[in-house]
Protein backbone atom coordinates (compact mmCIF):
# COMPACT_ATOMS: atom_id res chain seq x y z
CA UNK A 1 0.00 0.00 0.00
CA UNK A 2 1.15 3.50 -0.68
CA UNK A 3 2.47 5.72 1.80
CA UNK A 4 3.16 9.10 1.65
CA UNK A 5 4.97 11.37 4.11
CA UNK A 6 5.58 14.83 4.09
CA UNK A 7 8.71 16.76 6.21
CA UNK A 8 8.58 19.17 8.19
CA UNK A 9 5.36 19.11 9.21
CA UNK A 10 5.58 22.37 9.90
CA UNK A 11 7.84 25.31 8.77
CA UNK A 12 8.52 29.07 9.76
CA UNK A 13 10.60 31.17 7.62
CA UNK A 14 11.01 34.95 7.18
CA UNK A 15 9.64 36.42 4.04
CA UNK A 16 11.94 36.44 1.05
CA UNK A 17 13.62 33.10 2.13
CA UNK A 18 14.25 30.69 -0.60
CA UNK A 19 12.31 26.75 0.81
CA UNK A 20 12.18 23.40 0.39
CA UNK A 21 8.94 20.73 1.17
CA UNK A 22 9.92 17.20 1.17
CA UNK A 23 8.12 14.51 0.42
CA UNK A 24 8.47 10.94 0.28
CA UNK A 25 6.65 7.60 -0.91
CA UNK A 26 7.09 4.31 -0.39
CA UNK A 27 6.11 2.87 -3.61
CA UNK A 28 7.73 4.50 -6.68
CA UNK A 29 5.44 2.97 -9.68
CA UNK A 30 3.48 6.20 -9.43
CA UNK A 31 1.41 7.47 -12.25
CA UNK A 32 1.85 11.36 -11.24
CA UNK A 33 2.35 13.22 -8.04
CA UNK A 34 0.70 16.63 -7.41
CA UNK A 35 1.51 19.22 -4.87
CA UNK A 36 -1.38 20.99 -3.75
CA UNK A 37 -1.96 24.09 -1.24
CA UNK A 38 -4.44 23.84 1.30
CA UNK A 39 -5.88 27.62 2.87
CA UNK A 40 -7.57 26.82 6.53
CA UNK A 41 -11.42 25.95 6.03
CA UNK A 42 -11.02 25.76 2.13
CA UNK A 43 -10.49 23.33 -0.45
CA UNK A 44 -7.39 21.90 -2.16
CA UNK A 45 -5.74 24.06 -5.00
CA UNK A 46 -3.52 22.83 -7.26
CA UNK A 47 0.10 24.15 -8.04
CA UNK A 48 2.15 21.23 -10.11
CA UNK A 49 1.50 18.05 -11.74
CA UNK A 50 4.66 15.54 -12.47
CA UNK A 51 4.29 12.73 -14.28
CA UNK A 52 5.95 9.77 -14.00
CA UNK A 53 8.21 10.27 -17.06
CA UNK A 54 8.79 14.21 -15.84
CA UNK A 55 11.74 15.08 -13.38
CA UNK A 56 10.36 18.57 -12.67
CA UNK A 57 7.56 20.80 -13.20
CA UNK A 58 7.66 25.01 -12.82
CA UNK A 59 5.54 27.40 -12.09
CA UNK A 60 6.08 30.62 -11.27
CA UNK A 61 8.09 30.94 -7.85
CA UNK A 62 6.98 27.28 -7.50
CA UNK A 63 9.48 24.40 -8.87
CA UNK A 64 8.91 20.21 -8.04
CA UNK A 65 11.36 17.58 -8.89
CA UNK A 66 10.54 14.11 -8.76
CA UNK A 67 12.96 11.18 -8.14
CA UNK A 68 10.86 7.90 -8.89
CA UNK A 69 13.62 5.55 -7.78
CA UNK A 70 13.83 7.08 -4.72
CA UNK A 71 10.76 7.72 -4.01
CA UNK A 72 11.16 11.55 -3.14
CA UNK A 73 9.80 14.86 -4.39
CA UNK A 74 10.90 18.22 -3.15
CA UNK A 75 8.98 21.79 -3.32
CA UNK A 76 11.18 24.59 -4.40
CA UNK A 77 9.38 27.95 -2.85
CA UNK A 78 11.56 30.72 -4.05
CA UNK A 79 11.42 34.58 -2.57
CA UNK A 80 8.73 33.70 -0.09
CA UNK A 81 6.01 35.83 0.87
CA UNK A 82 3.43 36.24 3.96
CA UNK A 83 0.46 35.22 1.05
CA UNK A 84 2.46 31.67 0.64
CA UNK A 85 1.68 30.88 4.17
CA UNK A 86 -0.80 27.45 4.08
CA UNK A 87 -0.54 23.57 4.18
CA UNK A 88 1.11 22.52 1.17
CA UNK A 89 0.23 18.75 0.58
CA UNK A 90 1.69 16.04 -1.64
CA UNK A 91 -0.23 13.57 -3.46
CA UNK A 92 0.87 10.72 -5.30
CA UNK A 93 -1.37 8.12 -7.45
CA UNK A 94 -0.47 4.32 -9.08
CA UNK A 95 -2.81 3.53 -11.73
CA UNK A 96 -5.94 3.49 -10.25
CA UNK A 97 -8.27 6.60 -9.59
CA UNK A 98 -7.28 7.73 -6.17
CA UNK A 99 -4.53 10.12 -4.73
CA UNK A 100 -2.72 8.58 -1.62
CA UNK A 101 -1.64 11.82 0.05
CA UNK A 102 0.74 12.93 2.87
CA UNK A 103 -0.30 15.06 6.17
CA UNK A 104 1.41 17.88 5.04
CA UNK A 105 3.70 20.79 5.68
CA UNK A 106 2.35 23.63 7.71
CA UNK A 107 4.06 26.62 6.18
CA UNK A 108 4.13 30.01 7.67
CA UNK A 109 5.67 33.13 6.40
CA UNK A 110 6.62 35.89 8.95
CA UNK A 111 6.57 39.22 7.34
CA UNK B 1 -17.19 28.22 -15.03
CA UNK B 2 -18.24 27.60 -10.97
CA UNK B 3 -16.05 25.29 -9.24
CA UNK B 4 -16.91 22.02 -7.85
CA UNK B 5 -19.37 22.78 -5.00
CA UNK B 6 -20.35 21.22 -1.93
CA UNK B 7 -22.91 21.74 0.75
CA UNK B 8 -23.49 22.11 3.54
CA UNK B 9 -19.99 23.96 4.14
CA UNK B 10 -20.22 22.89 7.67
CA UNK B 11 -22.85 20.32 9.45
CA UNK B 12 -23.45 19.87 12.73
CA UNK B 13 -25.70 16.35 14.24
CA UNK B 14 -25.79 14.20 17.19
CA UNK B 15 -24.76 11.06 17.42
CA UNK B 16 -27.00 8.97 16.09
CA UNK B 17 -28.35 11.23 13.39
CA UNK B 18 -28.06 10.81 9.60
CA UNK B 19 -25.60 13.35 7.68
CA UNK B 20 -26.06 13.85 3.68
CA UNK B 21 -22.80 15.85 1.74
CA UNK B 22 -24.32 17.29 -1.03
CA UNK B 23 -21.26 17.84 -4.33
CA UNK B 24 -22.13 19.26 -7.60
CA UNK B 25 -18.70 18.35 -9.90
CA UNK B 26 -17.88 20.97 -12.16
CA UNK B 27 -20.02 21.84 -15.42
CA UNK B 28 -18.87 19.07 -17.80
CA UNK B 29 -17.75 16.98 -15.19
CA UNK B 30 -19.24 13.00 -15.01
CA UNK B 31 -16.72 11.48 -13.08
CA UNK B 32 -16.72 12.40 -9.01
CA UNK B 33 -14.35 11.47 -6.18
CA UNK B 34 -15.31 11.65 -2.07
CA UNK B 35 -11.92 11.74 0.29
CA UNK B 36 -12.04 12.07 3.84
CA UNK B 37 -9.70 14.50 5.95
CA UNK B 38 -9.67 13.21 9.75
CA UNK B 39 -8.03 15.60 12.32
CA UNK B 40 -4.30 15.81 12.11
CA UNK B 41 -4.61 13.18 9.30
CA UNK B 42 -4.28 13.39 5.74
CA UNK B 43 -6.97 12.92 3.24
CA UNK B 44 -8.19 9.37 2.49
CA UNK B 45 -9.74 8.60 -0.85
CA UNK B 46 -13.23 6.86 0.12
CA UNK B 47 -14.78 6.16 -2.82
CA UNK B 48 -15.23 7.11 -6.71
CA UNK B 49 -18.35 6.98 -9.03
CA UNK B 50 -19.41 7.94 -12.65
CA UNK B 51 -23.04 9.10 -13.42
CA UNK B 52 -25.19 6.42 -12.08
CA UNK B 53 -21.86 3.82 -11.22
CA UNK B 54 -19.93 3.19 -8.46
CA UNK B 55 -16.81 2.79 -9.84
CA UNK B 56 -13.96 2.12 -6.75
CA UNK B 57 -15.02 2.19 -3.00
CA UNK B 58 -12.28 0.15 -1.53
CA UNK B 59 -12.02 3.39 0.88
CA UNK B 60 -15.50 3.22 2.19
CA UNK B 61 -16.07 2.17 5.26
CA UNK B 62 -18.51 -1.12 4.93
CA UNK B 63 -21.28 0.11 7.27
CA UNK B 64 -23.07 3.22 7.27
CA UNK B 65 -21.80 4.87 4.80
CA UNK B 66 -22.95 5.14 1.20
CA UNK B 67 -22.68 7.25 -1.68
CA UNK B 68 -24.40 7.75 -5.10
CA UNK B 69 -24.08 9.65 -8.29
CA UNK B 70 -27.63 10.32 -9.66
CA UNK B 71 -28.56 10.89 -13.38
CA UNK B 72 -29.88 14.07 -12.60
CA UNK B 73 -28.31 16.43 -9.41
CA UNK B 74 -25.45 16.05 -7.35
CA UNK B 75 -23.70 13.40 -5.69
CA UNK B 76 -24.64 12.59 -2.33
CA UNK B 77 -22.58 11.18 0.50
CA UNK B 78 -24.67 9.52 3.20
CA UNK B 79 -23.87 8.55 6.76
CA UNK B 80 -26.25 7.22 8.93
CA UNK B 81 -26.06 6.75 12.51
CA UNK B 82 -23.07 9.38 13.02
CA UNK B 83 -20.60 8.70 15.25
CA UNK B 84 -18.04 11.22 16.99
CA UNK B 85 -14.76 9.39 14.80
CA UNK B 86 -17.40 10.57 11.79
CA UNK B 87 -15.88 14.34 12.61
CA UNK B 88 -13.87 15.39 10.05
CA UNK B 89 -13.99 17.29 6.39
CA UNK B 90 -15.21 15.93 3.40
CA UNK B 91 -14.06 16.44 0.10
CA UNK B 92 -15.34 16.08 -3.64
CA UNK B 93 -13.63 16.54 -6.21
CA UNK B 94 -14.77 16.34 -9.78
CA UNK B 95 -12.67 15.15 -13.19
CA UNK B 96 -14.01 15.21 -17.08
CA UNK B 97 -11.87 12.51 -17.97
CA UNK B 98 -11.59 8.97 -16.50
CA UNK B 99 -7.80 9.75 -15.73
CA UNK B 100 -7.42 11.44 -12.20
CA UNK B 101 -4.97 14.09 -13.29
CA UNK B 102 -7.31 16.54 -13.42
CA UNK B 103 -8.96 16.40 -10.06
CA UNK B 104 -10.72 19.62 -9.37
CA UNK B 105 -11.81 19.84 -5.16
CA UNK B 106 -14.35 21.60 -4.16
CA UNK B 107 -14.24 23.77 -0.79
CA UNK B 108 -15.24 20.36 1.33
CA UNK B 109 -17.88 20.06 4.11
CA UNK B 110 -16.49 20.13 7.91
CA UNK B 111 -18.75 17.64 10.17
CA UNK B 112 -18.99 17.60 13.12
CA UNK B 113 -20.74 14.80 15.33
CA UNK B 114 -22.09 15.62 19.11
Amino acid sequence: KQEVTQIPAALSVPEGENLVLNCSFTDSAIYNLQWFRQDPGKGLTSLLLIQSSQREQTSGRLNASLDKSSGRSTLYIAASQPGDSATYLCAVSNTGNQFYFGTGTSLTVIP
Amino acid sequence: NAGVMQNPRHLVRRRGQEARLRCSPMKGHSHVYWYRQLPEEGLKFMVYLQKENIIDESGMPKERFSAEFPKEGPSILRIQQVVRGDSAAYFCASSPIETIQTQYFGPGTRLLVL
